[in-house]
C-alpha cells in the first residue's frame, strides 16, 4: 500500500540529545514536510522539501535540520539547541508543489524527559 | 498579521445544525485552498479543496473569494461523527503550505 510512515510513534529524549525523526513515503511524491503541533495550537511548518537535495527553512527551522538525499525520505533532527522540543511532528508529502493535497503521516510525539 | 487566520472556537451545536467556519488569509498571491479535519491526537487529513467556483460535497460545501481573501466552509445537518478540528490550508507561491490554528467543533446529542 502506498503511504507516509513515520517512525517512531513515540519517542523520548534525554536534555542535550539531538534525536532523529524519520519520514519515508512511496507515493513518488516530489514535495514534503515537517510540521510542529503543541497543544490547542495549529501545524507550524519547520522545513520543506520541493525536490531531492533541496530544501527551505520553515516559520520555526532554529534548532531543527533536515536532509533530502533521496525522493522518498526526509528525516528531521531535532538537535540539543532547540530549546522546547516537546511536541507533535507531523510530516506530510506532496505530488506537487502547488496544487495538490498534502497527505500526512501518524506522527511522532516528542518527549523531553 | 498571521498568515491564515481562523474563526476561534469551539463552536458547539446541536446535531442537525448548520454551522460555518470562515478563514482568511494575507498573501494574495496564495495559489491553493483545502480544508482539512484532525481528530484528536491524530493526523490531519483532507477534507476537501476549495475552487474559485465553490464545491459540494454532500453536507459540506466550501467557498473561496479571492477579492476579500477568505475562505468558508459550510456543514449541514451535522452529525456527532463531524466533531473534530477543522483546519484552513493555503498553498503559497514557494511551495509552503500554511495551516491555520484550526476551529474546534463539538456536535452534541
Amino acid at each position: 500500500d502506498g503511504g507516509i510512515t513515520q517512525s517512531p510513534k513515540y519517542l523520548f529524549r534525554k536534555e542535550g540529545q539531538n534525536v532523529t525523526l524519520s519520514c519515508e513515503q512511496n507515493l513518488n511524491h516530489d514535495a514534503m514536510y515537517w510540521y510542529r503541533q503543541d497543544p490547542g495550537q495549529g501545524l507550524r511548518l519547520i522545513y520543506y522539501s520541493q525536490i531531492v537535495n533541496d530544501f527551505q527553512k520553515g516559520d520555526i527551522a532554529e534548532g531543527y535540520s533536515v536532509s533530502r538525499e533521496k525522493k522518498e525520505s526526509f528525516p528531521l533532527t531535532v538537535t540539543s539547541a532547540q530549546k522546547n522540543p516537546t511536541a507533535f511532528y507531523l510530516c506530510a508529502s506532496s505530488f506537487r508543489v502547488w496544487d495538490t493535497e498534502a497527505f500526512f503521516g501518524q506522527g511522532t510525539r516528542l518527549t523531553v524527559v | 498579521r498571521k498568515e491564515v487566520e481562523q474563526d476561534p472556537g469551539p463552536f458547539n451545536v446541536p446535531e442537525g445544525a448548520t454551522v460555518a467556519f470562515n478563514c482568511t488569509y494575507s498573501n494574495s498571491a496564495s495559489q491553493s485552498f483545502f480544508w482539512y479535519r484532525q481528530d484528536c491526537r491524530k493526523e490531519p487529513k483532507l477534507l476537501m479543496s476549495v475552487y474559485s467556483s465553490g464545491n459540494e460535497d454532500g453536507r459540506f460545501t466550501a467557498q473561496l473569494n479571492r477579492a476579500s481573501q477568505y475562505i468558508s466552509l459550510l456543514i449541514r445537518d451535522s452529525k456527532l461523527s463531524d466533531s473534530a478540528t477543522y483546519l484552513c490550508v493555503v498553498n503559497n507561491q514557494g511551495g509552503k503550505l500554511i495551516f491555520g490554528q484550526g476551529t474546534e467543533l463539538s456536535v452534541k446529542p
